[in-house]
């Protein structure tokens, strides 16, 4: 399978705190892109990160990309209840399609 | 932004029966659409790739006869999942792209989805 593996598979924390979800692949890239999904819900495009970028940030994410390594993590800082979802990363390798990681449950509590 | 929608956002219906979901691209044009399905707790699974005025490109493993992909127009895609049974339940969900403004990142623009439940 191409499919990416993230980890955790599920990430409890409290308001405030930070939250940390990396990212595997298998294959060579264009760009990665993270994604969230809230339950039963579709999916929010959060940030795009390209191949030869290492770090991106947007408001409260941070987003770096480890080619080598074939990893990403996306940090959330200073976490919300609103942050609770399901989190998903997702590959480009060119050919128009993208390849979704397992997925990480993020459960913010107040 | 880009927004796409689906339609209907929840279906139930009894087995061996024929049911269509429309994707629809509201302001942009989409010269690809995507379907995926993804089961509970799961991620999604890219079911097939969809270009206007052509034939779709199916996963392997997905029965194109069994998922019929329509993609008429430049903002309408239909998927309908022919003789279903509980097995087709799932959430169903589409996605767009503009050639034009995603260019080389190829940004997917993703509806609501569909959750389809075969009694």
């Amino acid at each position: 399978s191409q499919q990416g593996e993230e980890d955790p598979q599920a990430l409890s924390i409290q308001e405030g705190e930070n939250a940390t979800m990396n990212c595997s692949y298998k294959t060579s890239i264009n760009n990665l892109q993270w994604y969230r999904q809230n339950s039963g819900r579709g999916l929010v495009h959060l940030i795009l990160i390209r191949s030869n970028e290492r770090e991106k940030h947007s408001g409260r994410l941070r987003v770096t990309l480890d080619t080598s390594k074939k990893s990403s993590s996306l940090l959330i800082t200073a976490s919300r209840a609103a942050d609770t979802a399901s989190y998903f990363c997702a590959t480009d390798t060119g050919f128009q399609k993208l390849v979704f990681g397992t997925g990480t449950r993020l459960l913010v509590s107040p | 932004g880009a927004v796409v929608s689906q339609h209907p956002s929840w279906v139930i219906c009894k087995s061996g029966t024929s049911v269509k979901i429309e994707c629809r691209s509201l302001d942009f044009q989409a010269t690809t659409m995507f379907w995926y399905r993804q089961f509970p707790k799961q991620s999604l699974m890219l079911m097939a790739t969809s270009n206007e005025g052509s034939k779709a490109t199916y996963e392997q493993g997905v029965e194109k006869d069994k998922f019929l992909i329509n993609h008429a127009s430049l903002t309408l895609s239909t998927l309908t999942v022919t003789s279903a049974h509980p097995e087709d339940s799932s959430f169903y969900i589409c996605s767009a792209r503009d050639e034009w403004t995603s260019g080389f990142y190829n940004e997917q623009f993703f509806g609501p989805g569909t959750r389809l439940t075969v009694l």
